[in-house]
């Protein structure tokens, strides 16, 4: 079964802690990424990488850490330089190769709160 | 970061009716996005368009791709009480990179 997975569905951190969550895509799409969601508030781009071992910055990028070691991982770790981390979390991804084909597909979420 | 303007914030009917919404930018799109949300949930996608005037449907829902390559309309004809949820729309730039803009998102309230 095809998709995208995202764990955990909630977390909690305390205060000073940095907390990794984890992002699996098995639609061998190329591209991948990370958007905050808070209420009242469209997505906002953290993190984004078209291709493996590179990465780059979104809007809003400050506290947050990604990498992309292999082609189906994108985990963001939120440290503790990110001043508001408490927020829904969203994984998603894109076939990257035609530019015909563009959708984008997300996983179900991680809703993060700092204790 | 960059949003697009989308209409209107919320909206209560009454089952039965039909629904218009609706992204705009200033900015011109090679692709056009439309999800629906529940709360909790990741958005799940329910068109994509990817030709100026394009026209598609997915059962009770069809969406446009403006002309102008600058906004996109979704309409839900005959709602009913499960089309519940948050709707949002999402614009890929035709500047050639792979950023998505996203709309603010329509919360939609069905009266049984």
């Amino acid at each position: 079964d095809g998709g995208i997975t995202q764990s955990p569905k909630y977390l909690f951190r305390k205060e000073g802690q940095n907390v990794t969550l984890s992002c699996e895509q098995n639609l061998n799409h190329d591209a991948m990424y990370w958007y905050r969601q808070d209420p009242g508030q469209g997505l906002r781009l953290i993190y984004y990488s078209q291709i493996v071992n590179d990465f780059q910055k979104g809007d809003i990028a400050e506290g947050y850490s990604v990498s992309r070691e292999k082609k189906e991982s994108f985990p963001l770790t939120v440290t503790s330089a990110q001043k508001n981390p408490t927020a829904f979390y969203l994984c998603a991804s894109t076939p990257r190769g035609d530019r015909g084909r563009n959708e984008q597909f997300f996983g179900p979420g991680t809703r993060l709160t700092v204790l | 970061g960059q949003q697009l303007n989308q209409s209107p914030q919320s909206m209560f009917i009454q089952e039965g009716e039909d629904v218009s919404m609706n992204c705009t930018s200033s900015s011109i799109f090679n692709t056009w996005l439309w999800y629906k949300q529940d709360p909790g949930e990741g958005p799940v996608l329910l068109i994509a368009l990817y030709k100026a005037g394009e026209l598609t449907s997915n059962g009770r829902l069809t969406a446009q791709f403006g002309i102008t390559r600058k906004d996109s309309f979704l309409n839900i004809s005959a709602s009913i009480p499960s089309d519940v949820g948050i709707y949002f729309c999402a614009g890929l730039l035709a500047s050639g990179t792979y950023k998505y803009i996203f709309g603010t998102g329509t919360r939609l309230k069905v009266l049984a």
